[in-house]
């Protein structure tokens, strides 16, 4: 399957910082990502979709000024958590979609804890 | 918007048995079922999925069946080991053009050696 990189794999920050994760795909180019969110013993939210080139497009109740995604180029997307509260703590885990197969493949994920 | 059910929670089964977790969708023009498992805190991992052209397709140990009238698709892992222990995530998709995954509660299997 594709080869998705996340970086970092964790970060710990304090309260009102900003974070910036980033998502590759390393093998293909992927015009569509997605960037999901989990809480511990959870299952995977999906909060929004990244297109290359354009506007992400969010989903329902996920703020777009909070969170703010950039994909910029076919082989990377950014999520930036800006001024980071303790609730914002979760593992964020990228994906992108190989067209060629119509398969969603996962990044490692980054685990942000806010202290 | 898709609504995917997920049952059971959790699932115990003796090591060489075999498991089955169900899910059920909403949206009839779901197209495409993938399976995720997932070990503590690391990433999904696809294992299997189907298409609603097929109602049954197996890996080895592992095979997913679609019913597609009663909307509600199955995982299947047989002769079970301790490795199988994870949580494990259904899903389901609908077609054009922007493949959302609709994930489903998830399931812990543990495997009882």
């Amino acid at each position: 399957g594709a080869v998705v990189s996340q970086h970092p794999s964790w970060v710990i920050c304090k309260s009102g910082t900003s974070v910036k994760i980033e998502c590759r795909s390393l093998d293909f180019q992927a015009t569509t990502m997605f960037w999901y969110r989990q809480f511990p013993k959870q299952s995977l939210m999906l909060m929004a979709t990244s297109n290359e080139g354009s506007k992400a497009t969010y989903e329902q109740g996920v703020e777009k000024d909070k969170f703010l995604i950039n994909h910029a180029s076919l082989t990377l997307s950014t999520l930036t958590v800006t001024s980071a509260h303790p609730e914002d703590s979760s593992f964020y885990i990228c994906s992108d979609w190989d067209r060629s197969t119509d398969t969603q493949y996962f990044g490692p994920g980054t685990r942000l804890t806010v202290l | 918007g898709e609504n995917v059910e997920q049952h059971p929670s959790t699932l115990s089964v003796q090591e060489g048995d075999s498991a089955v977790i169900k899910c059920t969708y909403s949206d009839s023009a779901s197209n495409y079922f993938p399976w995720y498992k997932q070990e503590l805190g690391k990433r999904p991992q696809l294992i299997i999925d189907i298409r609603s052209n097929v109602g049954e397709k197996k890996d080895q140990r592992i095979a997913v069946t679609l019913n597609k009238t009663a909307k509600h698709f199955s995982l299947h892992i047989t002769e079970t080991q301790p490795e199988d222990s994870a949580v494990y995530f259904c899903a389901a998709t609908t077609p054009f053009g922007n493949e959302k995954l609709t994930f489903g509660t998830g399931t812990r299997l543990t495997i009882i050696p």
